[in-house]
C-alpha cells in the first residue's frame, strides 16, 4: 500500500474559483512534507515544505496546511488561474532514513 | 529553469535495445536521483548517487544501471528494453549530504520520454 494517498485524483475547476487538494500519509516517524507542482511535460517544482511544528504556510495563492496528529495535509489554491493547471504531488520524508514517499498526484485542470 | 539538464528529450527505440539517458545536475549539487514516471503512476524512485558513489537504491530493475561521473553528471542505462519500460525518466539533483533528501528540495530536469515499440 502506498504510504502517501492523494485525493481527488483529478478535478476540473473554473478560472477564479478556489480548490483544495488532500494528502494523507502513513510515513512514521515524520520529518517533513513537500508539495510539488508538475506542469505537463515538465519536471516537478517545489511549492512549499511543511515541518512537524508548522500548521500552515503560504506561497502566493497556494496555502498548505499540516495536521501531524491525523497525518493529513492540504493544498489550497485561491482564485485559480489557467496556469494552475498541473499535477500537484505530495512528498513525505521520514526521520531516520534518506527516502521520500511520493503520492500519485492531484491532476488539476482550470478552465476559462 | 531548475538548472538540471536531461538529454535527450525524446527517445524512440525497439524492444530488446539498449539506451543511455544523460543528466547534468544543478551547479553545486552533489546528489543525483533517477525516477521513472509511467502513465497514471506516481514518480518511482530508481537510484541515488552522491559525489560519484551509489547512495540508495529503489525499484530499479537488474536490466537498468546508472553511474555518476567525476564531473557529477550521471547516466542511466536501460537494456533489453520491454514495452513496459516506456515512461518518462526524470533526473533530480540536490545539494547533497546525508540529510539532503530530507532537508533540501529536489530540483528536477524536464525528463526524457522513452517510447519502446
Amino acid at each position: 500500500k502506498n504510504q502517501v494517498e492523494q485525493s481527488p485524483q483529478s478535478l476540473i475547476i473554473l478560472e477564479g474559483k478556489n480548490c483544495t487538494l488532500q494528502c494523507n500519509y502513513t510515513v512514521s516517524p515524520f520529518s517533513n512534507l513537500r508539495w510539488y507542482k508538475q506542469d505537463t511535460g515538465r519536471g516537478p517544482v517545489s511549492l512549499t515544505i511543511m515541518t512537524f511544528s508548522e500548521n500552515t504556510k503560504s506561497n502566493g495563492r497556494y496555502t498548505a496546511t499540516l495536521d501531524a496528529d491525523t497525518k493529513q495535509s492540504s493544498l489550497h489554491i485561491t482564485a485559480s488561474q489557467l496556469s494552475d493547471s498541473a499535477s500537484y504531488i505530495c512528498v513525505v520524508s521520514g526521520k531516520g532514513n534518506n527516502r521520500l514517499a511520493f503520492g500519485k498526484g492531484n491532476q488539476v485542470v482550470v478552465i476559462p | 529553469d531548475s538548472g538540471v539538464t536531461q538529454t535527450p528529450k525524446h527517445l524512440i527505440t525497439a524492444t530488446g535495445q539498449r539506451v543511455t539517458l544523460r543528466c547534468s545536475p544543478r551547479s553545486g549539487d552533489l546528489s543525483v536521483y533517477w525516477y521513472q514516471q509511467s502513465l497514471d503512476q506516481g514518480l518511482q524512485f530508481l537510484i541515488q548517487y552522491y559525489n560519484g558513489e551509489e547512495r540508495a537504491k529503489g525499484n530499479i530493475l537488474e536490466r537498468f544501471s546508472a553511474q555518476q561521473f567525476p564531473d557529477l553528471h550521471s547516466e542511466l542505462n536501460l537494456s533489453s528494453l520491454e514495452l513496459g519500460d516506456s515512461a518518462l525518466y526524470f533526473c533530480a539533483s540536490s545539494v547533497g549530504g546525508a540529510r539532503s533528501v530530507i532537508d533540501s528540495p529536489l530540483h528536477f530536469g524536464n525528463g526524457t520520454r522513452l517510447t519502446v515499440t
